[in-house]
């Protein structure tokens, strides 16, 4: 199975900062690649699909990038309803299908 | 506005089978789309189970493939999970979702999701 690994596992940032999260493939997946934000209690939420492709209704702080076995999520300004859990997720129809990476947790400094 | 609703026990034996159901609305599952269930063990990460099209096509997670049966019934436009053999290590937040994104290209996503369900395995 193709294996996702993302960093860092948590961060602490401001209101206003500029976040960056990194998600890594085990092997190419071309820009097959969709990010997540979770809060605490509810169910994940789609932000970006094909690596760089902004959900509807997802505010354009939002953006994503890579391909291949390297990924980024980007929050230019992060604002408050931003702190929140996110995952990287990908597919592969020979190699197990469906994974997601561990997670990245943002939280306020 | 595509809305999915799980059902079931929150509190199965271990060694029994876990039965869940996805109720999905303003959607006709027949109509197309593959169907998901995913899991989520308390504060831990996310865990695809397993996805079944319309027509019934199934494709599970190799490492759960051999306990699990995801089940559709367009009559009453749901999907139903069965897991068997619990262990505590089931115990998780089973969410059902519906797959989109490219089916094209295979650049798969789950774009819309239920409310989640826990479930605990204790005797």
């Amino acid at each position: 199975a193709i294996q996702l690994t993302q960093s860092p596992s948590s961060l602490s940032a401001s209101v206003g900062d500029r976040v960056t999260i990194t998600c890594r493939a085990s092997q190419g997946i071309s820009s097959a690649l969709a990010w997540y934000q979770q809060k605490p209690g509810k169910a994940p939420k789609l932000l970006i699909y094909d690596a760089s492709s902004l959900e509807s209704g997802v505010p354009s702080r939002f953006s994503g990038s890579g391909s291949g076995t390297d990924f980024t999520l980007t929050i230019s300004s992060l604002q408050p309803e931003d702190f929140a859990t996110y995952y990287c997720q990908q597919f592969n129809n020979y190699l197990g299908g469906f994974t997601f990476g561990p997670g990245t947790k943002v939280d306020i400094k | 506005q595509v809305q999915l609703q799980e059902s079931g026990p929150g509190l199965v034996k271990p060694s029994e089978t876990l039965s869940l159901t996805c109720a999905v609305s303003g959607y006709s599952i027949s109509s197309g789309y593959y169907w998901g269930w995913i899991r989520q063990p308390p504060g831990k990460g996310l865990e695809w189970i397993g996805s079944i099209y319309h027509s019934g096509s199934t494709y599970y997670n190799p490492s759960l493939k051999s306990r699990v049966t995801i089940s559709v019934d367009t009559s009453k436009n749901q999907f139903s999970l069965k897991l068997s053999s619990v262990t505590a290590a089931d115990t998780a937040v089973y969410y059902c979702a519906r797959v989109g994104g490219d089916y094209g290209s295979g650049s798969y996503n789950f774009d819309y999701w239920g409310q989640g369900t826990l479930v605990t395995v204790s005797s």
